[in-house]
């Protein structure tokens, strides 16, 4: 089935810095990757998500970019605010057209 | 809308009691799902529903048992409960299976501590 790791499991950027989290995949079948914020105690929530047939997309401060040959997909969050503060999940959907998660990210901006 | 909803939002069980999660989410959602969210681990796929009266087993399906007899309903049955499944559980749910609806949405998610 499909694997998706991530790394790093804990970021700490000063804030207005840029935030970048990675995740890599395993099956090459894959073909939805989404990103949810998870505050604490609360639902993940997708923040933005991208398809095999794009290789980036932003949305305000916050982009994803996708490469299927490396199989591995990326976050970009610029001019980082307080309230970015959380932990963030990829995930992917592969031939099992079930999401796999990552362990997670927890991304703390210090003011 | 009220969304993905779940009950209860904590519960506190004993060894080998049972009890059953609920989920339900007012969107006409096709597909849905639960998974459980352990510290570290992210998280991981129980059981799913692609429809009424159509389930099937996740990655950690043993201890749990499903159901899907309305297109509104979910819910997730602990048979004997063990200190294992101790885990925060979240259920979810698409428009579709296929492609261009599997964006998920999760309900606010039940904390579980099995004694």
């Amino acid at each position: 089935g499909e694997n998706v790791e991530q790394h790093p499991s804990t970021l700490s950027v000063q804030e207005g810095d840029s935030a970048v989290i990675k995740c890599t995949y395993s099956d090459s079948a894959s073909n939805y990757f989404p990103w949810y914020k998870q505050e604490l105690g609360k639902r993940p929530q997708l923040i933005i998500d991208i398809r095999s047939n794009v290789g980036e997309k932003k949305d305000q401060r916050i982009a994803v970019t996708l490469n299927k040959t490396a199989k591995h997909f990326s976050l970009h969050i610029t001019e980082t605010q307080p309230e970015d503060s959380a932990v963030y999940f990829c995930a992917a959907r592969g031939s099992a057209r079930q999401l796999t998660f990552g362990s997670g990210t927890q991304l703390t901006v210090l003011p | 809308n009220a969304g993905v909803t779940q009950t209860p939002k904590f519960q506190v069980l004993k060894t080998g009691q049972s009890m059953t999660l609920q989920c339900a989410q007012d969107m006409n959602h096709e597909y849905m799902s639960w998974y459980r969210q352990d510290p570290g681990m992210g998280l991981r796929l129980i059981h799913y529903s692609v429809g009424a009266g159509i389930t099937d087993q996740g990655e950690v399906p043993n201890g749990y048992n499903v159901s899907r007899s309305t297109t509104e309903d979910f819910p997730l049955r602990l048979l004997s409960a063990a200190p294992s499944q101790t885990s925060v559980y979240f259920c979810a749910s698409s428009y579709s299976y296929d492609i261009g609806g599997e964006t998920q949405y999760f309900g606010p998610g039940t904390r579980l501590l099995v004694l």
